[in-house]
């Protein structure tokens, strides 16, 4: 099994241009997450999706879009992309919570630099 | 904003001495989970303790839990160079919204 791999692994972008972050997971896990990290702030929750067809916002939505139209699949699109939207994304899945399983698996992320 | 703070925010330490973090939230919780990130890599899950729990061991690691403090220690017992990496507690609030927030972090670096 690959487990959770990201696409693309590092990519530069010029302010307002747009792009889109592919995660997928072949253990046929339930829940997935985006993070993202920045120095000093640790991990902060995006969007997170519980299931195929079904997505929600975390704790720093704004800028920001997914879609779950697969349930091995979790994409996370910038429209416009800013500076400050410069940080490592972490892709994250998980088993849910009636298979009494918490654990998430993460991909490598993916390293975003917006000039 | 962020559930967990760990503390201290760096900590380095001999090979062979017990590394301590510790993990502090602000919310009941139904679980706490601590996770390992090497250097320029995802994180990797280490252990949960569940809310009615008090105390995990698995291999080098303790874990212990106190809800009343709402606190959370992390201890690795005869540290290897291995074990040098940034260390995070995660919590999954008792409001069942699906969350896991983590917090910022702790950098453990073992001294040869």
């Amino acid at each position: 099994n690959a487990g959770v791999t990201q696409t693309p692994k590092f990519r530069v972008l010029k302010t307002g241009q747009s792009m889109t972050l592919l995660c997928a997971q072949d253990m046929n896990h339930e829940y997935m997450y985006w993070y993202r990290q920045d120095p000093g702030m640790g991990l902060r929750l995006i969007h997170y999706s519980v299931g195929e067809g079904t997505t929600a916002k975390g704790e720093v939505p704004d800028g920001y879009n997914v879609s779950r139209l697969k349930k091995q699949n979790f994409l996370l699109g910038l429209e416009s992309a800013a500076p400050s939207q410069t940080s490592v994304y972490f892709c994250a899945s998980s088993y849910s919570k009636r298979d009494g399983s918490y654990e998430q698996y993460f991909g490598p992320g993916t390293r975003l630099t917006v000039t | 904003s962020q559930q967990g703070e760990e503390d201290p925010q760096a900590l380095s330490i001999q090979e062979g001495e017990n590394a301590t973090m510790n993990c502090s939230y602000k919310t009941s919780i139904n679980n706490l989970q601590w996770y390992r990130q090497n250097s320029g890599r995802g994180l990797v899950h280490l252990i949960l303790i569940r809310s009615n729990e008090r105390e995990k061991h698995s291999g080098r690691l303790r874990v212990t839990l106190d809800t009343s403090k709402k606190s959370s220690s992390l201890l690795i017992t005869a540290s290897r160079a291995a074990d040098t990496a940034s260390y995070f507690c995660a919590t999954e609030a008792m409001n069942r919204d699906d969350k896991i927030i983590f917090g910022k972090g702790t950098r453990l670096h073992i001294l040869p």
